[in-house]
């Protein structure tokens, strides 16, 4: 199975601040990857597929980039709903995996 | 706006089968615009994708767990279910059902159930 790292673990910011969250697949996954967020107690809410393409209804502040190995998951200019745990997704190989997920709090 | 909604029993004995089951409102299971899956999220292993079925009824099941798995359809309810035999304590997780599009990418999710083992 293709593991995803993501870096980092945990994240402290403050409203306002632009964050990126990495995400390192151990082969090339091409454009195959997904990025979700989950908030406590809820499922996950999917934010970006194919790596950049911004899901409808999400804020253009979340942007997603990367081919290959590493992808980055960007928030411009942290709003507080954004504070939550942050995931990604292969979807090249199977079995689809999931990286281990970033927290992100204030 | 398609919704999906878990239920099954919050408890099963070790050695049971789980079984669960997705019912899907705002779409027809058949319509062909989703794949239905089941995801599972433990404290231990976070996201793990445990497998799929597509309209046609065909399946894709996690290799780790092909084995204990059977993916089902009844179209007469529009639901979707799981059923997981022979579990164990590591079995313990969320249970998500969720809609997938395009490569498989979890566009909608139920709001998951907590399925404990033990006895």
């Amino acid at each position: 199975d293709i593991q995803l790292t993501q870096s980092p673990s945990f994240l402290s910011a403050s409203v306002g601040d632009r964050v990126t969250i990495t995400c390192r697949a151990t082969q090339d996954i091409h454009s195959y990857l997904a990025w979700y967020q989950q908030k406590p107690g809820k499922a996950p809410k999917l934010l970006i597929y194919a790596a950049s393409t911004l899901q409808s209804g999400v804020p253009s502040r979340f942007s997603g980039s990367g081919s290959g190995t590493e992808f980055t998951l960007t928030i411009s200019s942290l709003q507080p709903e954004d504070f939550a745990t942050y995931h990604c997704q292969q979807l090249d190989s199977f079995p689809p995996t999931f990286g281990g997920g970033t927290k992100l709090e204030i | 706006q398609v919704q999906l909604q878990e239920s099954g029993p919050g408890l099963v004995k070790p050695s049971q089968t789980l079984s669960l089951t997705c019912t899907v409102s705002g779409d027809s299971i058949s319509s062909g615009r989703f794949y239905w899956s089941w995801i599972r999220q433990s404290a231990g292993k976070g996201l793990e994708w445990i497998g799929r079925i597509y309209t046609s009824g065909s399946t894709d099941y996690n290799p780790s767990l092909k084995s204990r798995l059977t993916i089902s359809l009844d179209r007469s309810k529009n639901e979707f279910s799981l059923k997981m035999k022979s579990v164990t304590a590591a079995d313990t997780a969320v249970y998500y059902c969720a809609g997938e599009i395009g490569k498989g990418y979890e566009k909608y999710w139920g709001q998951g159930t907590l399925v404990t083992v033990s006895s």
